[in-house]
């Protein structure tokens, strides 16, 4: 398998413009998460999917992020308008059966640049 | 608020010594641990895990430590290597909660 796969990997962006990151997961895999990772709060989790619906999105920052998962094998973060403060790598992860037990695959990471 | 908290952000330490992570929490409710390790411009691995039924775990050169009463846990890597060099985050996770806490992680550098 391919992992999890992210795109971009890289996004350079201008102060209100409007962003979108990319997710494939791992194929059979039933959970979606969404992650920033930033020097001041390290990773913090944004939102997860489970079977394509959202189960908790407490971590969105604000409602300028919204996030979409339309298939099983598709997921986006949007940011619209982005602010320099989004700045960050965002990363997207996918496990088979969510428990406390169970292990999370990371992608490489969308390293967000908004100027 | 941090609920997990990862001090001394940075380590160095010579190939063949041993490195030491540590590793606090604050939430009671917590019952799983991980810790993760992440090369530049990749995603973060999962590295070793510890449910809260055990005070320890080895696998191989490293080894996770868990002294519940004080909410607290470390990783040991032994022997060091160049390999090792990493950022290492540790996790955490409560019984019927689908979220995974992290720390902000550790930069580990092993000097040859």
């Amino acid at each position: 398998d391919a992992g999890v796969i992210q795109s971009p990997r890289h996004e350079v962006t201008e102060m209100g413009q409007e962003v979108t990151l990319r997710c494939k997961p791992i194929s059979g895999h039933d959970y979606l998460f969404w992650y920033r990772q930033t020097m001041m709060r390290g990773l913090e989790l944004l939102i997860y999917f489970n079977n394509n619906v959202p189960i908790d999105d407490s971590g969105m920052p604000e409602d300028r992020f919204s996030a979409k998962m339309p298939n099983a094998s598709f997921s986006t973060l949007k940011i619209q308008p982005s602010e320099p403060r989004d700045s960050a790598v965002y990363f997207c992860a996918s496990s088979l059966l969510v428990s406390s037990t169970d292990t999370q695959y990371f992608g490489p990471g969308t390293r967000l640049t908004v100027l | 608020d941090q609920q997990v908290k990862q001090n001394s952000p940075s380590l160095s330490v010579q190939e063949g010594r041993i490195s030491i992570l540590n590793c606090d929490y604050t939430n009671s409710m917590f019952d799983y641990f991980l810790w993760y390790k992440k090369y530049p411009a990749e995603g973060p691995t999962f590295l070793i895990s510890i449910s809260s039924i055990k005070d320890k775990n080895e696998d191989g050169r490293f080894t996770v430590f868990l002294n519940k009463s004080a909410k607290h846990l470390s990783l040991h890597i032994v022997p060091s290597q160049p390999g090792d060099s990493a950022v290492y985050f540790c996790a955490a996770s409560a019984k019927g909660n689908n979220r995974l806490a992290f720390g902000k992680g550790n930069q580990v550098v092993v000097i040859p």
